[in-house]
């Protein structure tokens, strides 16, 4: 029962390099969600998906693209990464109701 | 702008105390106030309310609601390190959409 995954769970970057984070889900969630976590702010909403083949922006979504092909997996990419973008990446998946299930986060650093 | 806020920010009490956590909320199409627990990793469930006035209890841990006064409390009685964390308020609000708007947090310190 693995719940929600997420990968890698450390990466240190570059300015201008560009990777992807995997989420994986194996509860059937409908609703997936990548946020970010930084010190004094709170978790914000970058991006979310209410089903398979959907996405739509949050909070703070510039700077990053997503894509949900499949029910159990939503990816975040950073297409060229900057500094203000080094923060802890959470994913969460939820049913219609209910609460959500997390991931154990991805630190991210972007030097 | 809808905002969730939290207080106090900080808190440093020694086991056995009881605790007070403050959540309060402007968010338009509100649905549901959620309360979670953030250790080292993931943040962990803990209360989802949607009506006023009832409490939700799991052991030592209550929450309630006032929905006219737009604010949540949390309660933790004879604390234990163990209840160290961050905990989390965050409101669900929209439609079909399920977002969830969070506070930045209380950090919660119990000293032995």
């Amino acid at each position: 029962n693995a719940g929600v995954t997420q990968t890698p769970k450390f990466r240190v970057l570059k300015t201008g390099q560009s990777m992807t984070l995997l989420c994986a889900q194996d509860m059937n969630h409908e609703y997936m969600y990548w946020y970010r976590q930084d010190p004094g702010m709170g978790l914000r909403l970058i991006h979310y998906s209410v089903g398979e083949g959907t996405t739509a922006k949050g909070e703070v979504p510039d700077g990053y693209n997503v894509s949900r092909l499949k029910k159990q997996n939503f990816l975040l990419g950073l297409e060229s990464a900057a500094p203000s973008q080094t923060s802890v990446y959470f994913c969460a998946s939820s049913p219609s109701t209910g609460s959500g299930h997390f991931g154990d986060g991805t630190r991210l650093s972007i030097l | 702008e809808d905002k969730v806020v939290q207080s106090p920010l900080s808190l440093v009490v020694h086991e056995g105390d009881t605790v007070t956590l403050n959540c309060s909320y402007e968010v338009t199409n509100f649905r549901s106030l959620l309360w979670y627990k953030q250790e080292k990793k993931a943040p962990t469930f803990l209360f989802m309310l949607t009506s006023s006035g009832i409490e939700k209890k799991s052991g030592r841990l209550s929450s309630i609601l006032d929905k006219k006064e737009l604010f949540s409390i949390l309660n933790i009685t004879a604390t234990q390190t163990g209840d160290s964390a961050v905990y989390l308020c965050a409101v669900r609000y929209g439609g079909a959409t399920n977002k969830l708007i969070f506070g930045t947090g209380t950090l919660l310190a119990v000293q032995p």
